[in-house]
Parts: C-alpha cells; structure tokens; sequence
C-alpha cells in the first residue's frame, strides 16, 4: 500500500508551546520521510526529513521522530510561534521509485499569540 | 539563485479545453515531478521525469500528459478539461536522489 495517514486534520496551539503532528505509513519499502510546510499561496517548502536508520532528528525547533516498528513518524515543533502557522504535510518515498513522494493529507496549524 | 519556477501563475479554462504548464527547474537538477493538489488535500503524484525520460506515472487518466527539454524544463498537458481537474499544480526538481523542491505552482480553475 502507498498510503501515509496524518493527524491531526487541525491543530490550534499558544505561543511557545509544543506542536505535535502524527504520520503512519503502511508501505515498508519507503525509506525517506520528509516534512513540508505550505503557507497560502505557497508551494510546498522542505522543512527537515529523516531516513529510518535513525529515530530522531532536530534541525533548529524541530524534531522527526521515528519509529520504524510501529510505523509511525511524527513532528514536533518547539517555543512555537504565529510564524508556525501554517500547513504541515509529511511525505514518504522509495529510493527505488525515484524519489517519487506520496503525502499525508495536511494538518493546519495556528498559533495564537 | 532561482528556484523551481511555473508558468502561469493563475490559468481559467473551460470543460473540454485543453491546457499546458511549465516549469522551469532549479539550475543543476535534472529530475522534475508534477503533482496536482486539491484543496484542502495532500499533492498527488502524476509524473516524474529523469534526463528527459518518464521515470514513473501517478494513477492519472490519459488526458494528463507531459515531457521534458534538453534544458531540463518540462511541460505539463492536460486535454478535455474536466471540472475535476481545478486544482494547484505543482512541479518540483531534484538532483539525483535529493530532496524535491517545489515551486509555488499553477492555480487553474476549470468553468
């Protein structure tokens, strides 16, 4: 199967708290994990990405972790702030495919201030 | 330096109309992808091509078609729009095996 199924659909958070996105996939051949933000208007903007060698990645105030047993690989964005605000996406893809991406169906992010 | 950039930017067709978008990858990728993104939803995949040949298709019908120039640019084409087929286009460009990056796509709306 190609699928990847995101939640939450929306996720309101306060300034400085904690965004937690959840993604599974159920196609063990995918072996890169991308997430991408979109901002109206926008096309989609690698945000940070991670292969299943390893269980955590941090880039800055964002961190993958991933759990290749479970399938799952999650987001979470640290001190999160109105900037944030914006649609989150995770992808998955095969080395083999050609770095085709199948996505998550988004979640929508606000930060209030 | 440039990123991926498309083609037009907003494009009104009408049921029946054909279409055609382009885009332009980032200097030094040679890979280029299309996807098409409904509101509200994740992009669907529909084409990737590598050195000017068709890599892989997305589970689209006939009508969508596409191609790559020897400067790396592709075309995206669409014939007999259909209503189903307003949506946010997308072309991204990749080295080989490298992160895809996307452009800000095409708008086009079907009447």
């Amino acid at each position: 199967q190609q699928q990847v199924k995101q939640s939450p659909q929306s996720l309101i958070v306060q300034k400085g708290g904690i965004s937690i996105i959840n993604c599974a996939y159920e196609n063990t051949a995918f072996d890169y994990f991308p997430w991408y933000q979109q901002f109206p208007g926008k096309g989609p903007a690698l945000l940070i990405a991670i292969r299943p060698d390893v269980s955590e990645k941090k880039e800055g105030r964002f961190t993958i972790s991933f759990n290749k047993s479970a399938k799952q690989f999650s987001l979470h964005i640290m001190d999160s702030q109105p900037g944030d605000s914006a649609t989150y996406f995770c992808a998955a893809s095969m080395i083999t495919s050609g770095s085709r991406l199948t996505f998550g169906e988004g979640t929508q992010l606000t930060v209030n201030p | 330096d440039a990123g991926v950039t498309q083609s037009p930017t907003h494009l009104i067709k009408t049921r029946g109309q054909h279409v055609t978008l382009r885009c332009s990858p980032i200097s030094g990728h040679k890979s280029v992808s299309w996807y098409q993104q409904v509101l509200g939803q994740g992009p669907q995949f529909i084409f990737q091509y590598y050195e000017k040949e068709e890599r892989g298709r997305g589970n689209f019908p006939d009508r969508f078609s596409a191609r790559q120039f020897p400067n790396y640019s592709s075309e995206l084409n669409v014939n007999a729009l259909l209503l189903g087929d307003s949506a946010l286009y997308l072309c991204a460009s990749s080295g080989y095996n490298q992160p895809q990056h996307f452009g800000d796509g095409t708008r086009l709306s079907i009447l």
